[in-house]
């Protein structure tokens, strides 16, 4: 069974300030996706990363994936108050499996 | 962006109620999926379809059963809710472009069973 484990699941961070987010993965996969939620909304695509070492950049996140290492993860870069929200990973397997999610918190 | 409808939205019923969550696509997509969230909690897939009469359960068990008569309409059915199965159920069709696997969600239907 493939396994998902993100860390950490809660982060209040100041703006201005980096921070990353990790996504592990128990089993091979070389496709890993993460997305945004907000409070009562669906979830919103952000990166796709297809192969190991895959880097994708948007504004102020930037994702990777190893492969090797079974692990992405979301870079964030000047946090802003904006960036508040839940930040899903989702591995592939026959479907998508989904971390427990990290509800950050950007604080002035 | 992507074109996946849920309705309703919102749901407030009364348990032993029999309820059909609707999804629609207009992307042509033949992958669909429905996933359950309790708020601020993970995903879990509960059924999955990969074109017309295909369906699948996923991993999380589920009391509710799906059809896929057409490749854009992939409706969730309780046959008789309880207060267990309130919680959020998402919808999701996959992009079809060479092997990205990309799902892109509907908004969700909030289902409160009293």
């Amino acid at each position: 069974e493939l396994k998902v484990e993100q860390n950490p699941l809660f982060l209040s961070m100041q703006e201005g300030k980096n921070y990353t987010i990790y996504c592990n993965y128990s089993t091979t996969s070389d496709r890993l996706y993460w997305y945004r939620q907000d409070p009562g909304k669906s979830l919103e695509s952000l990166f796709v990363l297809l192969s190991n070492g895959a880097v994708k950049q948007e504004g102020r996140l930037m994702a990777s994936l190893d492969t090797k290492a079974r692990l992405s993860t979301l870079h964030i870069t000047a946090a802003v108050h904006d960036l508040s929200a839940t930040y899903f990973c989702a591995v592939a397997g026959y479907a998508l499996n989904f971390g427990k999610g990290t509800s950050l918190l950007v604080t002035p | 962006e992507a074109d996946i409808y849920q309705t309703p939205r919102y749901l407030v019923i009364g348990t032993g109620k029999k309820i059909t969550l609707e999804c629609s696509q207009t992307m042509g997509h033949d992958k669909m999926y429905w996933y359950q969230q309790d708020p601020g909690m993970e995903l879990h897939l509960i059924h999955y379809s990969y074109g017309v009469n295909s369906t699948e359960k996923g991993d999380l068990s589920s009391e509710s059963t799906v059809s896929r008569i057409r490749t854009e309409h992939f409706p969730l059915t309780l046959e008789s809710a309880r207060p267990s199965h309130t919680s959020q159920y998402l919808c999701a069709s996959e992009l079809d472009t060479p092997n990205t696997g990309e799902l892109f969600f509907g908004e969700g239907s909030r289902l409160t069973v009293l």
